[in-house]
């Protein structure tokens, strides 16, 4: 079973600074990775796949990069409703497919 | 626009049983693997489950198996979530989720909640 773990746990930032959020995955995941956001009481919504691919409807301040085992989302400039918790996922070696424990998204 | 929207949720003793329904619109669900995926109170996401867009391979998280069955009903656009022997640590929301591509989980409906308690 492949790991993801992210880092930090919480990242405290203030509205327009920039915000990167790391995951790392035990083995190769090439490049089959994926970012989730989740805002309390709703759904998770995906962001990111394929590391660099914005989803549909996902604003250009939200990219992603990295390969193998290291992978970086970056938000540009924090806007009030990107606080919320990101998860990354691997879906390069299943099953399991699986996920990191979350990034929480806070003001600063 | 596209929408799952699941049901079947409730509060269970543990022990007992529940079926879960994911229903699809608005996409060709014939086409697409399906997942299951639930979220414990307070805690991250675990996927739980997935099969493929005809039915032919399902795929069960290993604290899951031998209690939960995947199926889906491509005429009724529906997948379904058996769960059996149902224990406390299965609390959580279970979402359903499309497939993209590769892999990622492109739509998600919004969740039914299950509760495990005496």
């Amino acid at each position: 079973e492949i790991v993801m773990t992210q880092s930090p746990a919480t990242l405290s930032v203030s509205p327009g600074e920039r915000a990167t959020l790391s995951c790392r995955a035990s083995q190769s995941v090439s490049s089959n990775l994926a970012w989730y956001q989740q805002k309390p009481g709703q759904a998770p919504r995906l962001l990111i796949y394929g590391v660099s691919t914005r989803a549909t409807d996902i604003p250009a301040r939200f990219s992603g990069s990295g390969s193998g085992t290291e992978f970086t989302l970056t938000i540009s400039s924090l806007q009030s409703e990107d606080f919320a918790v990101y998860y990354c996922q691997q879906y390069n070696n299943w099953p399991p497919w699986t996920f990191g424990q979350g990034t929480k998204v806070e003001i600063k | 626009q596209v929408q799952l929207v699941e049901s079947g949720g409730g509060v269970v003793q543990p022990g007992g049983s529940l079926r879960l329904s994911c229903v699809a619109s608005r996409f060709t669900f014939s086409n697409y693997g399906m997942h299951w995926v639930r979220q414990a109170p307070g805690k991250g996401l675990e996927w739980v489950s997935f099969i493929r867009y005809d039915g032919g391979n399902e795929y069960y998280a290993d604290s899951v198996k031998g209690r939960f069955t995947i199926s889906r009903d491509n005429s009724k656009n529906t997948l379904y979530l058996q769960m059996n022997s149902l224990r406390v640590e299965d609390t959580a929301v279970y979402y359903c989720a499309k497939v993209l591509g590769r892999g990622a989980l492109d739509i998600w409906g919004q969740g039914t909640v299950v509760t495990v308690s005496s």
